[in-house]
């Protein structure tokens, strides 16, 4: 198994460029979830999502936008950039909600 | 959001020493509590999921202990190695209102373990 994938590893953008950060999970999780990591702060939820079909919004969701077309990927996309997105993106998935969960490598993004 | 605190902010110590530190969260509508290590340049990997109040749960040298009545849980690492160095999360979700079924993570505490 491969776990967690998270692609890309780094990315830089410029303000107002969109882009779509990838997820993907082949263990067969219902639940699948994105954080941000900010310095000085816990990981935060952005969005997150129960099963195919199904997302809600987190403790940060503005700026973002995620679907789950199917049980393995879960894209977050960002649709105007802005500097203050700038941050280490995790992707983590459970077999259910509130289970323990598997952490993707994470992606480092910066807005310029 | 979960009011979440995490103590201390970081700790150094010797190989060999046992240490333990504190996660607080509001013991009101409790419903989970996480452990999460998170070592430098890694993501975080899962410790210890704990429902019960006095629930106690061991892996290898670690241990943590949660008191859902007043509100907090402890992580024990015994006999320190300075493989153990990492940030040490934690992550309770209650089961009601908008907070249900999302973890909140603490800040966490830095261990640095010295040779």
């Amino acid at each position: 198994n491969a776990g967690v994938t998270q692609t890309p590893k780094f990315q830089v953008l410029k303000t107002g460029q969109s882009m779509t950060l990838q997820c993907a999970q082949d263990m067969n999780h219902e639940y699948m979830s994105w954080y941000r990591q900010d310095p000085g702060m816990g990981l935060r939820l952005i969005h997150y999502s129960v099963g195919a079909g199904i997302t809600d919004q987190g403790e940060v969701p503005n700026g973002y936008n995620v679907s789950r077309s199917t049980t393995e990927d879960f894209p977050l996309r960002l649709l105007s950039a802005a500097p203050s997105q700038t941050s280490v993106y995790f992707c983590a998935s459970s077999l259910k909600q509130l289970r323990k969960q598997f952490f993707g490598p994470g992606t480092r993004l910066t807005v310029l | 959001i979960l009011n979440v605190e995490q103590s201390p902010q970081s700790l150094h110590v010797q190989e060999g020493d046992s240490t333990n530190f504190t996660c607080s969260f509001p013991s009101s509508n409790f419903y989970a509590l996480h452990w999460y290590r998170w070592e430098t340049a890694k993501s975080p990997e899962a410790l210890f999921v704990m429902t019960l109040n006095g629930d106690e749960k061991k892996k290898g040298r670690i241990s943590a202990t949660l008191n859902t009545k007043e509100g907090y849980s402890y992580l024990y690492i015994k006999g320190s190695q300075p493989e153990d160095s990492a940030t040490y999360l934690c992550a309770p979700s209650n089961a009601g209102g908008t907070s249900y079924g999302k973890l909140t993570f603490g800040q966490g505490t830095i261990l640095t373990v010295h040779p």
